[in-house]
């Protein structure tokens, strides 16, 4: 099957500082990479949508100077957090589609864990 | 804000009990739907997509009510590495765009 990765898979850092997190497809193209956030006992809740050269769609609430997301290629997307505060620790994951038509799986990075001091 | 509501849970069963669960969606345009599994600190990995039909896999066995904008989701003979939250997916929009409306998942823990 398909496999998304993402990079780094745990990141602390102190509050003021930026954070980079990579999501690559390993094995397809992704025309379409996703976004997610993911606070404790809580659901996944969407934070972007990318397509590989376009700026990417943000959901209400998120905010699109903070949260740059960047799709420069068909395999990798890149999601930093700019002065990242305590309130942005979280779970954040990819989700990288091929746009296969009707079966157009959604695969899932393992996750990126960020915790700001 | 569209939604994807189920049981509240945590459901604490024995192995090789039969356990179900529900959800239901808000949005009756919805399109696809899945049920994922996602282990402690783990990303969601898909268990079954989910037809009007209804569909088996092994063990599991999903349902899709569309009037009644209803799914649900049969475990039998649980085992213990069935202990997961199983998250209910709806997706609302055909092809890549559509993206993914996660329920807040239904912990299930299977004890020896």
């Amino acid at each position: 099957g398909a496999v998304v990765s993402q990079h780094p898979s745990r990141v602390i850092c102190k509050s003021g500082t930026s954070v980079k997190i990579e999501c690559r497809s390993l094995d397809f193209q992704a025309t379409t990479m996703f976004w997610y956030r993911q606070f404790p006992k809580q659901s996944l809740m969407l934070m972007a949508t990318s397509n590989e050269g376009s700026k990417a769609t943000y959901e209400q609430g998120v905010e699109k100077d903070k949260f740059l997301i960047n799709h420069a290629s068909l395999t990798l997307s890149t999601l930093t957090v700019t002065s990242a505060h305590p309130e942005d620790s979280s779970f954040y994951i990819c989700s990288a589609s091929d746009g296969g038509g009707a079966t157009d799986t959604q695969y899932f990075g393992p996750g990126t864990r960020l915790t700001v001091l | 804000r569209k939604e994807v509501e189920q049981d509240p849970g945590p459901f604490n069963v024995p192995e090789g009990a039969t356990v179900a669960f529900n959800c239901t969606y808000s949005n009756s345009a919805s399109q696809s739907f899945f049920w994922y599994r996602q282990d402690c600190r783990k990303e969601p990995k898909l268990l079954m997509s989910v037809y009007s039909s209804g569909n088996e896999d092994g063990r599991f066995t999903a349902q899709l009510n569309r009037a009644s904008q209803y799914i649900s989701l049969l475990i039998r003979d649980s085992k213990l590495s069935d202990s997961a939250t199983y998250l209910c997916v709806v997706k609302e929009k055909g092809g890549s765009q559509g993206n993914l409306i996660f329920g807040k998942g239904t912990k299930l823990s299977v004890k020896p």
